[in-house]
């Protein structure tokens, strides 16, 4: 069975450049994360989706940041315009279900972005 | 808000035991969790524990939880150069799956 895919996996921009990462998450996952993981931190959550809806988003900065999981699948996380503290790894991750039982999440392999 | 702290860094012996250590703040957390994360890749989870249990082991591995004090350890017996990675404790709570991570402790084995 394929794992979640990421892509790219790694991205050089110059600042006030837009980008756009890409996750495929496993076959029959309802629910997709998107999470930043600084260097040296550990990651951090951005967004959480259960099928297409966005329920926990409080931590995407909205300013410039933008995600979408259109039809619950497949989901694109946005920024415009990339400022040169955005460098960091985005790590998507996926799991089969709601809250309230043990779900485990399985990351794919981040795209590591570089802002210069 | 919720916090979870690890050491940074731990180098041991090949053959030898490694012991990493996590505290943790949040008194609801449910499920606490052991993730590797080698060079390039992403995070793969190694084990978890359920908070109303006191241990696990699994192979080499053996989580001890110390609910009271808020401390979760993560034994690996006969450390290989293999388990060289970075180790990652989280937690979530029972009504969301969010996890929260700690800073990360690299695990360095050297024969």
């Amino acid at each position: 069975e394929a794992g979640v895919v990421q892509s790219p996996r790694y991205k050089i921009i110059e600042k006030k450049q837009p980008v756009a990462f890409w996750c495929n998450p496993i076959s029959g996952h309802n629910t997709l994360y998107w999470y930043l993981q600084n260097l040296g931190q550990g990651p951090e959550l951005l967004i959480r989706y259960e099928n297409e809806e966005a329920v926990d988003d409080s931590q995407l900065p909205k300013d410039r940041f933008s995600a979408e999981r259109l039809k619950g699948v497949d989901s694109t996380l946005k920024i415009q315009p990339a400022e040169l503290g955005d460098s960091a790894v985005y790590l998507c991750a996926s799991s089969l279900g709601a809250s309230g039982v043990y779900n485990e999440q399985f990351f794919g392999p981040g795209t590591r972005l570089t802002v210069l | 808000g919720e916090d979870v702290e690890q050491s940074l860094f731990l180098s041991v012996r090949e053959g030898d035991s490694s012991v990493i250590n996590c505290t943790y703040t949040d008194s609801s957390s449910t499920y606490l969790y052991w993730y590797k994360q080698e060079p390039g890749a992403g995070l793969q989870l190694l084990t978890y524990i359920f908070s109303n249990m006191d241990m696990k082991q699994d192979q080499r591995l053996t989580v001890l939880l110390n609910k009271k004090d808020k401390h979760l350890s993560l034994r690996i017996a006969d450390t290989q150069t293999g388990d060289s990675a970075i180790y990652f404790c989280a937690e979530s709570s029972y009504n969301t799956d969010k996890l929260i991570f700690g800073t990360g402790t690299r695990l360095q084995v050297f024969p």
